[in-house]
């Protein structure tokens, strides 16, 4: 039972620019959700999609934006990146049909922004 | 926001029972209590969740009173390996961005 996968695992860009992070949820699972997590600090919510819609949002930006494919997949993108935007992102999967209100998270990708 | 708070940092030895309790005043109705255990550069692995009274897996209890302003995280004889920092999350799923991870309790556990 393959877990929730995410890629790249390390990136490393400069400011103004834009990345792309790639999220697969756990077998079973149709809700995405993405989180920030800054050195020493816990995990903040940026969103989560469900049938490919942005359901619930966090207090974020618009530079930071997101996708959900058909076969659940998400990505998150981040434009015109900032020194502060550098952080582990996080992808969290669930499922309102099966204990929607547990979240399973991926090992997270590492954005560094110089 | 579904705020929590947690002592910052724990110390225990090898084999001993650890209990970190998590405060959550403003608890609504509809919400779980989650605890997530996490190693640095990893992601937050799911240990357990509870609405009310008390939930045991193999690896940790949970404790909830009956009014849910709080639970307790019980882990039974702790080893090197579980040093890591331990997130007390509130919430449901319809209310995920209302969700607050906070700073977590680093558990530090010494030989």
């Amino acid at each position: 039972d393959a877990g929730v996968t995410q890629s790249p695992t390390h990136l490393i860009k400069t400011r103004g620019q834009q990345v792309t992070l790639r999220c697969s949820p756990k077998s079973g699972h149709d809700t995405v959700s993405w989180y920030q997590q800054a050195l020493g600090q816990g995990p903040q919510f940026i969103f989560q999609y469900y049938e490919e819609e942005e359901r619930q949002r966090g207090n974020f930006p618009d530079r930071f934006s997101g996708h959900q494919f058909p076969n659940y997949s998400s990505e998150l993108n981040v434009n015109a990146l900032l020194l502060g935007d550098s952080a582990l992102y996080l992808c969290a999967s669930s499922s309102p049909a099966v204990g929607a209100d547990t979240q399973y998270f991926g090992p997270g990708t590492r954005l560094t922004v110089l | 926001l579904a705020k929590t708070t947690q002592p910052i940092s724990m110390d225990s030895y090898e084999g001993q029972e650890v209990n970190i309790t998590c405060s959550h005043n403003n608890i609504a109705t509809n919400d779980y209590i989650t605890w997530y255990q996490q190693f640095p550069s990893q992601g937050p692995r799911f240990i357990i969740q509870g609405y009310k009274t008390k939930v045991t897996n193999e690896v940790a209890s949970l404790f909830i009173p009956a009014d849910r302003k709080s639970s307790t995280l019980s882990l039974p004889r702790v080893s090197l390996s579980d040093t890591a920092v331990y997130y007390c999350l509130v919430g449901a799923h319809e209310n995920f961005n209302k969700c607050y991870f906070g700073s977590g309790t680093k558990l530090n556990v010494k030989p």
